[in-house]
């Protein structure tokens, strides 16, 4: 089945220690994007790639890079995390941009910061 | 600014229906999703509206009045299954998806 992965499920990573996490995608959608969500909060857009494009949003903090290989992966780069960057992180695909197509997420990476 | 408003719970019986509401402020609009989410997962896609009406699908049906900035979730026969966090989202004139902070359902026997 076409789906969105994402791995690790679980990561803990010690407090300024840098962290990876990676979603791949079997779609073959042009635009990935990655959100941090945290407990009974919306998802917040952190930036998007259409194909090798990359957008981030204004608020976006410099701690938080990105990066897409290929159509199939994409990163989320941590360099260096904070307590308050336990959350949960999720990567969806999409179609188009300009389209209105629904997201398709991964089922998430819960990260624990100690 | 943009947002999207939501009850933050809503609690209902098994068997029963319940209406979750959202109204919207965006630049533009491009349509109105709802994703239900399940504890500690990921959001999965419900139904999508763009023009006004009821959309049915099954035990579920959403409804959008775009001159009202409003729309509403409608779930008969509740199961114990369909306890979860439901999340609003519109796109605006630029394709951004404005997210809700999603509705708790809370569904007792």
């Amino acid at each position: 089945d076409a789906m969105v992965i994402q791995n690790p499920r679980y990561q803990v990573t010690q407090f300024g220690k840098p962290v990876t996490l990676s979603c791949s995608q079997t779609l073959n959608h042009n635009v990935m994007y990655w959100y941090q969500q945290k407990s009974s909060q919306a998802p917040k857009l952190l930036f998007h790639y259409y194909d090798k494009d990359f957008n981030n949003e204004a608020d976006t903090p410099d701690n938080f890079q990105s990066r897409r290989p290929n159509t199939s992966f994409c990163f989320l780069d941590i360099r260096s995390p904070g307590l308050g960057d336990a959350a949960m992180y999720l990567c969806a695909t999409s179609r188009g941009v300009s389209e209105t197509g629904e997201q398709y997420f991964g089922p998430g990476t819960r990260l624990t910061v100690t | 600014g943009q947002n999207i408003d939501q009850p933050t719970e809503m609690t209902a019986t098994e068997g029963a229906i319940v209406q979750i509401n959202c109204t919207y402020q965006t630049s533009g609009f491009n349509g109105l999703f709802w994703y239900q989410q399940h504890a500690g997962e990921a959001p999965t896609f419900l139904s999508y509206n763009v023009l006004d009406g009821l959309e049915e699908k099954g035990r579920f049906s959403s409804f959008l009045s775009r001159s009202k900035g409003y729309s509403y979730l409608l779930l008969k026969e509740l199961q114990m299954k369909d306890s979860a966090s439901y999340l609003c989202a519109a796109y605006d004139s630029n394709y951004q998806l404005i997210w809700g902070a999603g509705t708790k359902l809370i569904i007792k026997p």
